[in-house]
Formats: structure tokens, C-alpha cells, sequence
């Protein structure tokens, strides 16, 4: 059983499209995680919720929203699409803080912006 | 908040020969450390982690990381490389509730 799951596993889209990723965790995890990893491979976190409870809002376009319908769900939908959102994003999840256990990711959805 | 530094973008090792790959951090008290794994087309896989106790700190696939914390650094280590270890290696730190990573340090091995 996968423990985060992420789908699509890729996506490709036209400019000013309107476009969701869902994420599952079956780990019983209550903290989940947006990452994105740009094309130079640098990752940064974007949002992060406890208890479907949204605690972490990087500096993030308000064209992203994330939507966590409960603890094992966390979805991210993007508005108006740029070339410039073409990235690898990836779900995580951890129990508590990383401090007690870490944090599992999922495989990653590459978005493609064309 | 903290951070961590991996100096080396790129390394090249002979299949067989050993791998350690640099990671410094800045903080003042004992961080959360992390390396992550990321094969080409793949998510992120947990090597090993360090909390707290013993500074060397085993993990999977051979690979092992040792805390100085005279040096602030936290590298990775394995004695002996195989092809399949060639991919993206992220050092990260903990910043409460969130994961702070280095820039990755690209691992080639050659036959």
C-alpha cells in the first residue's frame, strides 16, 4: 500500500487553465504537506495543515489554494495557470512535528504549463 | 529560521569507490536533521534521520551520517558506491513543521 499518494502523476495544461492535485495518506498522519521543486531542483514548502487546519502559508500566489477535507486528504488547486508553475509538487505527511518520526513524501505530480 | 548548506553540486564517483556528501546547517541548538533521496523521476526517500543521542546515525541502503556538532555539519557517507546510488541527494532541516532543504547534491557513478 502506497503510504502518500498523489495523483495525476503528471499533468501538462494550457497558460490560464484551472487545474487540482489530490493527495491521500494512509498513515494516520494529522500534519500534511505542499512542497514544490522548481526545475532547478530546489525544493520549498507551500502550505502545510494540522487537523485539516491551515498553520503554514508561504509566500504563494493567491492563485494556489490548498483544501484539506480531512486529516488524510489534502488537495491543491491552481487558478489561471503560468508558464512559471511548471514544477514538481510533491505531498508529504508527518505525525506531529518532523521531530518525532519525519516526514514521507509522495512520488510527485510534474505540472506542465504550455 | 534554520538552514543548511550542501557545498558540492555535482559529484562524480567509480562504482565501488566510497561517497560522502557535505551538508552544513546553522542553528544554534540541536537541530532535526534529514537526508532524502531522489532517483531520476522519483519522490523523496528517507535515508536516515538524526534527533537526538548517538552523532552516528545508520540508515538505509548502507548509507550512514555522522552530527558534528563543532562543525555544524551532518554529511553522509557510504563505504562502497553501486550504480544504482546515482541520483539527487537533499540534506534538510527541521523548522517546525516544515522541512528546509539544501540545493541537492547531484551523485554520478561511473562504471
Amino acid at each position: 500500500d502506497t503510504a502518500v499518494s498523489q495523483t495525476p502523476k503528471y499533468l501538462v495544461t494550457q497558460m490560464g487553465n484551472d487545474k487540482s492535485i489530490k493527495c491521500e495518506q494512509n498513515l494516520g498522519h494529522d500534519t500534511m504537506y505542499w512542497y514544490k521543486q522548481d526545475s532547478k531542483k530546489f525544493l520549498k514548502i507551500m502550505f502545510s495543515y494540522n487537523n485539516k487546519e491551515l498553520i503554514i502559508n508561504e509566500t504563494v500566489p493567491n492563485r494556489f489554494s490548498p483544501k484539506s477535507p480531512d486529516k488524510a486528504h489534502l488537495n491543491l488547486h491552481i487558478n489561471s495557470l503560468e508558464l512559471g508553475d511548471s514544477a514538481v509538487y510533491f505531498c508529504a505527511s508527518s505525525q506531529g512535528g518532523a521531530s518525532n518520526y519525519g516526514y514521507t513524501f509522495g512520488s510527485g505530480t510534474r505540472l506542465t504549463v504550455v | 529560521a534554520q538552514s543548511v548548506t550542501q557545498p558540492d553540486i555535482h559529484i562524480t564517483v567509480s562504482e565501488g569507490a566510497s561517497l560522502e556528501l557535505r551538508c552544513n546547517y546553522s542553528y544554534g541548538a540541536t537541530p532535526y536533521l534529514f537526508w532524502y533521496v531522489q532517483s531520476p523521476g522519483q519522490g523523496l526517500q528517507l535515508l536516515l534521520k538524526y534527533f537526538s543521542g548517538d552523532t552516528l546515525v545508520q540508515g538505509i541502503k548502507g548509507f550512514e551520517a555522522e552530527f558534528k556538532r563543532s562543525q555544524s555539519s551532518f554529511n553522509l557517507r557510504k563505504p562502497s558506491v553501486h550504480w544504482s546510488d546515482a541520483a539527487e541527494y537533499f540534506c534538510a532541516v527541521d523548522n517546525d513543521y516544515k522541512l528546509s532543504f539544501g540545493a541537492g547534491t547531484t551523485v554520478t557513478v561511473r562504471a
